[in-house]
């Protein structure tokens, strides 16, 4: 059965630092991958998405994501994080021939001013 | 505007009551889901419907029932509450997610239920 794996349950950063939020998914075929963001009390919201082509995607609020087929991973970056990036980040991957999305089990990220 | 609607936002009741989430989306699409988010964050689909058709059930106890009345509106009745059902549920849609193109799913605001 599908699965996806984020390592980081909790990351504390400073404003100004860098991030990756790592994710690893198991499954074999053709997937699209997703980084979908929850800020708290709210709905969640898109980040990012990868289907097909260049494997280094670029998303909203200067986050990005490289997908590596070789290793099953996702791995979402920002360079520079500011305290309104707090929140909780999750990743998710659709097998095609399913059409049934997974969620990874989400990183809560707290960036402190 | 809002593109993925749900009601109520809030639903707090006691257990063996029956209650009734609505979600409606104005995108268009043709497939709707419902996703169970529990206390530890973790999302896991429930159910999902294309063009009023039910396409995904996974396992889920009897005593909840999903309902489309048109491509535009899913709900989700459930029978005789129990606490473990206290969770927040998100509904959400995309385009034909049976072309198999895999397409970006929208999500609503969420119902936070607590059962007493």
């Amino acid at each position: 059965a599908q699965s996806v794996s984020q390592h980081n349950h909790h990351v504390i950063l400073s404003e100004a630092a860098s991030l990756e939020l790592g994710c690893n998914y198991s499954y074999g075929g053709t997937v699209n991958l997703f980084w979908y963001v929850q800020y708290p009390g709210q709905h969640l919201q898109l980040l990012l998405k990868y289907f097909s082509g260049d494997p280094l995607v670029k998303g909203i609020k200067g986050f990005e994501a490289e997908f590596i087929k070789s290793k099953f991973s996702f791995n979402l970056r920002k360079p520079s994080v500011q305290w309104s990036d707090t929140a909780e980040y999750f990743c998710a991957v659709m097998n095609t021939g399913f059409q049934k999305l997974v969620f990874g089990t989400g990183t809560r990220l707290l960036v402190s001013p | 505007d809002t593109a993925v609607s749900q009601t109520p936002k809030y639903l707090v009741t006691q257990m063996g009551n029956d209650k009734s989430i609505k979600c409606e989306q104005n995108l268009g699409h043709d497939t709707m889901y419902w996703y169970k988010q529990d206390s530890k964050k973790f999302l896991k689909i429930m159910f999902s419907y294309n063009n009023k058709e039910l396409i995904i059930n996974e396992t889920v106890p009897n005593r909840f029932s999903p309902k489309s009345p048109d491509k535009a509106h899913l709900n989700l009745h459930i029978n005789s509450l129990e606490l473990g059902d206290s969770a927040v549920y998100f509904c959400a849609s995309s385009q034909d997610s049976l072309a198999g193109g895999g397409e970006t799913q929208y999500f609503g605001p969420g119902t936070r239920l607590l059962v007493l």
